[in-house]
C-alpha cells in the first residue's frame, strides 16, 4: 500500500533531551512537509522540503531541525532548544502539478515530561 | 495567503444535510479552495478543492460564488462518522509551500 508512515504513534521524553521523529512515504513525492498541532488548534508548519538535500523553515521552526538526504524519508528532530514541545506532530508530503492535495501521515504525539 | 473565516462549531443530525460556509475575502486571482476533514488524533484528509462555481465528488459537493469571496462545503446526509473538524484552506495550486490551517470547524453530528 502507498502512504505515509510515522513512527512511533505516542513518544515520551524527558526535558532536555532530542527526539528524533521519523516520516516515510512510498508515494514518490517530491515535497514533505512537518506541521504541529496543538489541542484545540489548528496545524502549524514547522519545515518543509521541495527536493531531497533541500528544506525551507515553516512559520514554527525554532527548536527543531530537519533533513532530506532521500526523497522518501523526511526525519523532525525536536531539539531540546524547543520551549514547549508536548504536542502533536505531523508529516505529509505532495505530488507536483495544480493541486493542493497533501497526504498526511497517522501523526505522533510527543509528550515531554 | 489569504486568510480564512469559518464558524468554530456546528451541530447536525444524522441524515441531513450540513453545509459549512468559509469567508475568505482577499482571495488571489490564482487562489484555489481546498477543503480538509480531520478525525481526533489523526493527520487531516483531502476532501475536495475547487476554483469557482459548483465541484461535486463521492463525499462532498463545493459551491463557490462569482466573486469567490466565499464558498460552501455541502456534506450530504451526514452520519455519526462525519463528526470532525473541517478545515477551509485557500491558496494557489503546484506550489509546494505549506498549508495554512485555521482552527477549522468542528462539526458535531447528533442521533
Amino acid at each position: 500500500d502507498g502512504g505515509i508512515t510515522q513512527s512511533p504513534k505516542y513518544l515520551f521524553r524527558k526535558e532536555g533531551q532530542n527526539v528524533t521523529l521519523s516520516c516515510e512515504q512510498n508515494l514518490n513525492h517530491d515535497a514533505m512537509y512537518w506541521y504541529r498541532q496543538d489541542p484545540g488548534q489548528g496545524l502549524r508548519l514547522i519545515y518543509y522540503s521541495q527536493i531531497v538535500n533541500d528544506f525551507q523553515k515553516g512559520d514554527i521552526a525554532e527548536g527543531y531541525s530537519v533533513s532530506r538526504e532521500k526523497k522518501e524519508s523526511f526525519p523532525l528532530t525536536v531539539t531540546s532548544a524547543q520551549k514547549n514541545p508536548t504536542a502533536f506532530y505531523l508529516c505529509a508530503s505532495k505530488t507536483s502539478g495544480l493541486h493542493n492535495e497533501q497526504f498526511f501521515g497517522p501523526g505522533t504525539r510527543l509528550t515531554v515530561l | 495567503l489569504a486568510k480564512t473565516t469559518q464558524p468554530i462549531s456546528m451541530d447536525s443530525y444524522e441524515g441531513q444535510e450540513v453545509n459549512i460556509t468559509c469567508s475568505h475575502n482577499n482571495i488571489a486571482t490564482n487562489d484555489y479552495i481546498t477543503w480538509y476533514q480531520q478525525f481526533p488524533s489523526q493527520g487531516p484528509r483531502f476532501i475536495i478543492q475547487g476554483y469557482k462555481t459548483k465541484v461535486t465528488n463521492e463525499v462532498a459537493s463545493l459551491f463557490i460564488p462569482a466573486d469567490r469571496k466565499s464558498s460552501t462545503l455541502s456534506l450530504p446526509r451526514v452520519s455519526l462518522s462525519d463528526t470532525a473538524v473541517y478545515y477551509c484552506l485557500v491558496g494557489a495550486p503546484g506550489g509546494a509551500d505549506g498549508l495554512t490551517f485555521g482552527k477549522g470547524t468542528h462539526l458535531i453530528i447528533q442521533p
